[in-house]
């Protein structure tokens, strides 16, 4: 049972427009609420994070809001570069317990 | 700071063969996780290592064993390897919270 889901394994954005990434949870217990960008070749780098008692964290061009009665969340990019073009994951935890729980990524190509 | 560095950076085995994957951090956390990525499938957590001289599986521990050295270095081990090892192997370790800090990974292939 995936408790974290990205559910559109890839998107295509043109440089300067939007880029909104998604994903879902399934388990309520989650508090704490991560995303880490991929280069191919090399290991996820941190990217932004939000926790439970919020609904929006912003940090430059990157902002991620939080439904905790949907059980969403989604990474916005304003405005998407080409090096933007990676591979997204959002991660769930417990705050408890320092476990991160991943979902499956979703590519995002920046197109000039 | 190197931060997390993980040795080597490529391997290819033969079925049965062994090996260890290093790891090291030198951001003084206390946990340390070993992950595998393979395609469509995220990261998955192999085992995790909460403190210095502790360990615990993770979701995908059949056919590893893992040793936390020391509070610096936390080591994975296939014993007899299958293709199903196939994958990429990523360590990771944090501190307070739960914001991981990840290595550039080793690509391992089993033939």
């Amino acid at each position: 049972d995936q408790q974290v889901k990205q559910n559109s394994p890839s998107l295509s954005v043109q440089e300067g427009r939007i880029s909104i990434l998604n994903c879902d949870y399934t388990n309520s217990m989650f508090d704490y609420f991560l995303w880490y960008k991929k280069y191919p070749a090399e290991g996820p780098t941190f990217l932004i994070s939000i926790s439970s008692i919020k609904d929006k964290n912003e940090d430059g061009r990157f902002t991620v809001f939080l439904n905790k009665s949907a059980k969403h969340l989604s990474l916005h990019i304003v405005p998407s570069q080409p090096g933007d073009s990676a591979v997204y994951f959002c991660a769930a935890s417990r705050l408890a317990t320092d476990k991160l729980i991943f979902g499956t990524g979703t590519r995002l190509q920046v197109f000039p | 700071n190197a931060g997390v560095t993980q040795t080597p950076k490529f391997q290819v085995l033969k079925t049965g063969q062994s090996m260890t994957l290093q790891c090291a951090q030198d951001m003084n956390h206390n946990s340390m996780y070993w992950y595998r990525q393979d395609p469509g499938m995220g990261l998955r957590l192999i085992y995790y290592s909460a403190s210095e001289g502790t360990t615990d599986k993770g979701e995908v521990p059949n056919g590893y064993n893992v040793s936390r050295l020391n509070k610096r270095e936390f080591s994975l081990r296939l014993e007899s390897a299958a293709p199903s090892q196939t994958s990429v192997y990523f360590c990771a370790s944090t501190g307070s919270g739960s914001t991981q800090y990840f290595g550039p990974g080793t690509r391992l292939t089993v033939l």
